[in-house]
């Protein structure tokens, strides 16, 4: 039962354009959420997050959006740059087990120049 | 700042045997977690340690453990290794604020690859 589920295993984007990962839950418990970046050998790298009483939250270039009703969150980069290209990894958690994050499968993202 | 420090980064060991991975957390961080990558499974939480206790188990066997120290410094161990416990184990940590532990920003370390033959 895979209750963070990215579908899109791999993304293609042009250099300067928009990158927009997805990222979809069936856990409504959940309600604090977390996108990461990870280059292969390494540890992911915290990127932004967002808690359920939001809808939008911005830092820099990249901005989260949560759709609560559709249980739904996008990562949008822009620009897109070369590098961007690494694996991206939706996380989420809810008020008890807090420190427990529940992970997506990933998205290969690839910025071509 | 010094980020989350995990020892050994790469080890080989084979089956039967037993490993004990080491983190040491953000300085200030009490709140330490442990993660298994592996290709098939992705990443899986093992379990998390906050003031010396387990506050939190995933869904492996007890070959798999932890400890916690007073320094906030953990340690986790898997004994009788099989050949598919080769993965990348990453450690976390959070600052867990006065808020309480939930909307704490986690970190990740580089992780310790183990090789099971």
């Amino acid at each position: 039962d895979q209750q963070v589920k990215q579908n899109s295993p791999s993304l293609s984007v042009q250099e300067g354009r928009i990158s927009i990962l997805n990222c979809d839950y069936t856990n409504s418990m959940f309600d604090y959420f977390l996108w990461y970046k990870k280059y292969p050998a390494e540890g992911p790298t915290f990127l932004i997050s967002i808690s359920s009483i939001k809808d939008k939250n911005e830092d820099g270039r990249f901005t989260v959006f949560l759709n609560k009703s559709a249980k739904h969150l996008s990562l949008h980069i822009v620009p897109s740059q070369p590098g961007d290209s690494a694996v991206y990894f939706c996380a989420a958690s809810d008020s008890q087990g807090a420190q427990k994050l529940v992970f997506g499968q990933g998205t290969r993202l690839t910025i071509n120049p | 700042k010094a980020g989350v420090t995990q020892t050994p980064r790469y080890l080989i060991k084979t089956r039967g045997q037993q490993v004990t991975l080491s983190c040491s957390p953000i300085s200030g961080h009490r709140s330490v977690s442990w993660y298994q990558q592996t290709p098939g499974q992705g990443l899986q939480f093992l379990f998390e340690y906050f003031s010396e206790t387990q506050r939190n188990k995933g869904n492996f066997p007890g070959r798999f453990s932890g400890r916690q120290f007073s320094n906030s410094r953990s340690e986790m161990n898997v004994s009788t290794l099989e050949l598919g416990d080769s993965a990348l184990y990453l450690c976390a940590s959070s600052l867990v604020s006065a808020g309480g532990f939930s909307g704490n920003t986690i970190y990740f370390g580089e992780g310790s690859w183990l090789t099971v033959v």
